[in-house]
C-alpha cells in the first residue's frame, strides 16, 4: 500500500536554528499537508500546498515557517528560528482531489526545541 | 470556528464491542473520519462518511452519524487488544482552495482493552 515517508522521526534542535523537516508524499497524489500535534493537545493543520504553492494556511503557520516541494518528490517543512513552543509531532499527508478518500498521513516527525 | 470534541478514555474488555463518540459543531461539514493512531505510528483512516448518510458498515466497523444532533460515532465489534489506540474523529466542510480541504480533529480517545 503507497506510503507516505517523513524523516527524521525525531529531530533535537536549540532554540533559535533552523530546521528542515522531509516528506515524500504517495506519488499520485496532488494535494500535500503539514499538521502538528502539540503534546496533549489537537492535531492542527499549518498548510496545505497544491501545484507549486501554498493553497491555505493556518494563523499558526507565520512568517517562520515555509514549504517546499523542492523536486518531484520531496515536500519540505522548514522552521526559521525555532521556539520552545514549536516542540511538537509534525505530520505530512497527501491527498487525492476528492475529500472522500481522505488523507494519507505520513508517521510524523518528532521535534523537540532545547 | 470549527470544533470537535471527543472524551478521552475508553476501556473495554476483549470481545465486547466499544463505541467512540464525537460532536462537532460545524455544520457544513460534509465528510467526516475517524483515523487511528497506534504508539509511535502516525494517523490510518478507519473510515469516513459523507454527510447524507446516516450509517456505514465496513467489516467490524460501523459508523452512525446523526447530523441533526452533530453526533459522530464508531462502534468496533469484538474488540481485540490490537485494537488498543487513539482513535480521533475529524471533520471537513466543502472543499477549501482548489480541491485542497482542511480537516479538524478531536483531541483523540485512548481506547485501551482488557484481555
Amino acid at each position: 500500500e503507497p506510503e507516505v515517508t517523513q524523516t527524521p522521526s525525531h529531530q533535537v534542535t536549540q532554540m533559535g536554528q533552523e530546521v528542515i523537516l522531509r516528506c515524500v508524499p504517495i506519488s499520485n497524489h496532488l494535494y500535500f499537508y503539514w499538521y502538528r500535534q502539540i503534546l496533549g493537545q489537537k492535531v492542527e493543520f499549518l498548510v496545505s500546498f497544491y501545484n507549486n504553492e501554498i493553497s491555505e494556511k493556518s494563523e499558526i503557520f507565520d512568517d517562520q515557517f515555509s514549504v517546499e516541494r523542492p523536486d518531484g518528490s520531496n515536500f519540505t517543512l522548514k522552521i526559521r528560528s525555532t521556539k520552545l513552543e514549536d516542540s511538537a509531532m509534525y505530520f505530512c499527508a497527501s491527498s487525492e482531489a476528492v475529500a472522500g478518500g481522505g488523507y494519507t498521513f505520513g508517521s510524523g516527525t518528532r521535534l523537540t526545541v532545547v | 470556528g470549527e470544533d470537535v470534541e471527543q472524551s478521552l478514555f475508553l476501556s473495554v474488555r476483549e470481545g465486547d464491542s466499544s463505541v467512540i463518540n464525537c460532536t462537532y459543531t460545524d455544520s457544513s461539514s460534509t465528510y467526516l473520519y475517524w483515523y487511528k493512531q497506534e504508539p509511535g505510528a502516525g494517523l490510518q483512516l478507519l473510515t469516513y462518511i459523507f454527510s447524507n448518510m446516516d450509517m456505514k458498515q465496513d467489516q467490524r466497523l460501523t459508523v452512525l452519524l446523526n447530523k441533526k444532533d452533530k453526533h459522530l460515532s464508531l462502534r468496533i465489534a469484538d474488540t481485540q487488544t490490537g485494537d488498543s489506540a487513539i482513535y480521533f474523529c475529524a471533520e471537513t466542510a466543502i472543499y477549501s482552495g482548489a480541491g485542497s480541504y482542511q480537516l479538524t480533529f478531536g483531541k483523540g480517545t485512548k481506547l485501551s482493552v482488557i484481555p
